[in-house]
């Protein structure tokens, strides 16, 4: 059930493109993105919903193919701040747990 | 208050003690949930409370952990018979909705010696 994450980590220069991926065996009504920084928690950064409805970060976009099952994050220009670790979590449906994968480790160096 | 608390912030105990946990959620949140992080590794999901709804325990990793949420608002994480595999950071994180964003309060990091 835990949806899987790729790739593990990335290093990236100052204004250069990444994209993590999120694939789940099940069927989805959201996918969650968050990212925790070194000693802190997990913050929110997007939810995307079936249907196609987005909300979250202003510099941060993301897809949701519902018929795939994935979701992709794309981080543009990036910053040495978005430096961490980026988690999707899936949500099924009804009372489901939100799952989270195993995380993806952005590093982002001048 | 404005965000999820927890407590104690740090707790050191020895291999075979009980320890307590706890999380005050954020006001009106009817979905909570707690985590587990070793260091290095991702958010292992532990169990879950919505609304009056029996919990979901199903990732608990042995009968010695157990969690209760009182009146839907506080919840309290007990592991009994610490081990030193125990020693991680516990998160708890709340939403208003199992399908809404979830935050997250700052962590108890468990230590068993």
């Amino acid at each position: 059930q835990q949806p899987v994450q790729s790739p593990q980590a990335v290093i990236l220069r100052e204004g250069e493109d990444a994209v993590i991926n999120c694939s789940s065996s099940k069927a989805l009504y959201s996918v969650h993105w968050y990212r925790q920084k070194h000693g802190e928690a997990p913050v929110f950064l997007m939810i995307l919903l079936k249907g196609g409805e987005q909300k979250g970060h202003e510099k941060i976009s993301a897809s949701f193919n519902e018929k795939k099952q994935q979701s992709s994050l794309y981080l543009t220009a990036s910053q040495l701040s978005y430096s961490g670790t980026y988690f999707c979590g899936t949500y099924v449906s009804g009372n489901t747990p939100l799952v989270f994968g195993k995380g993806t480790r952005l590093s982002v160096i001048a | 208050g404005a965000g999820v608390s927890q407590s104690p912030s740090n707790k050191v105990t020895e291999k075979g003690k009980d320890v307590e946990l706890r999380c005050d959620p954020i006001s009106g949140h009817t979905a909570l949930y707690w985590y587990r992080q070793s260091l290095g590794q991702g958010l292992e999901f532990l169990i879950y409370f919505q609304g009056n709804s029996a919990p979901d325990k199903s990732g608990l990793p042995s009968d010695r952990f157990s969690a209760e949420r009182t009146g839907g608002s506080v919840s309290t994480l007990t592991i009994q018979r610490t081990q030193q595999e125990d020693s991680a950071v516990y998160l708890c994180a709340t939403a208003g909705a199992s399908y809404n964003e979830q935050f997250f309060g700052p962590g108890t990091r468990l230590t068993v010696l």
